[in-house]
């Protein structure tokens, strides 16, 4: 069964740059799908994507967030991250890493998501 | 970009009620939409894909259809279970999502 787990601090100063890890256990993370997300969704609203990525490194954000955004893959390592620079408040959510699945831009697996809030 | 907008946002209902949900796109997506059921502290869980194929193991009590812009989410009788927020999310380009629809205990 493939487990997905975010981690990383849950508070971030506003202008400082939040550093995700998701590590995927249960199967390789090159394996079957091609495509990996993130998706974050702010206390009592609702889902926004962020961006996906592909096992061979291509990927594609958010336009509302393109600029600010950095996703990677470490293979070796089974494990996603994303880097969102310039934080404030608005970026206050829970952060998830999710399968996309095969080669259309939906996802079926996720992880438990983890709440980054953005304050001094 | 395209945006998705869900109605009711609120939906009140009994258990063995059949529910309706609607999802409208700004754009034509085809059949490019999925549905999400979400509860509370909890990652979604996918339901629907490409507007009405049920993701396996999910109770063929819930079902999907339309195309172009307009779609519909199904429940044909609400069990406990059920109660939770759903969204749609369209994913013809990039991804987006409806704001949720809260479907809760009359």
């Amino acid at each position: 069964q493939l487990q997905l787990q975010e981690s990383g601090p849950g508070l971030v100063k506003p202008s400082e740059t939040l550093s995700l890890t998701c590590n995927v256990a249960g199967g390789a993370i090159n394996s079957n799908s091609l495509y990996w997300g993130w998706i974050r969704q702010p206390p009592g609203k609702g889902l926004e994507w962020i961006g996906s990525i592909s096992t061979s490194g291509g990927s594609f954000y958010n336009p509302s967030l393109k600029s600010r955004v950095i996703m990677s893959v470490d293979t070796a390592n089974n494990q996603l991250s994303l880097k969102v620079n310039s934080m404030t408040a608005a970026d206050t959510a829970v952060y998830y890493c999710a399968r996309r699945s095969g080669w259309h831009n939906y996802f079926d697996y996720w992880g438990q998501g983890m709440l980054v809030t953005v304050s001094s | 970009d395209i945006q998705m907008t869900q109605s009711p946002s609120t939906l009140s209902a009994s258990v063995g009620d059949r529910v309706t949900i609607t999802c409208r796109a700004s754009q034509s997506i085809s059949t490019w939409l999925a549905w999400y059921q979400q509860k509370p502290g909890k990652a979604p869980k996918l339901l629907i894909f490409q507007a009405s194929s049920l993701e396996s193991g999910v109770p063929s009590r819930f079902s999907g259809s339309g195309s172009g812009t307009e779609f519909t989410l199904t429940i044909s009788s609400l069990q406990p279970d059920d109660f939770a927020t759903y969204y749609c999310q369209q994913y013809n380009t990039y991804a987006n999502f409806g704001q949720g629809t809260k479907l809760e205990i009359k």
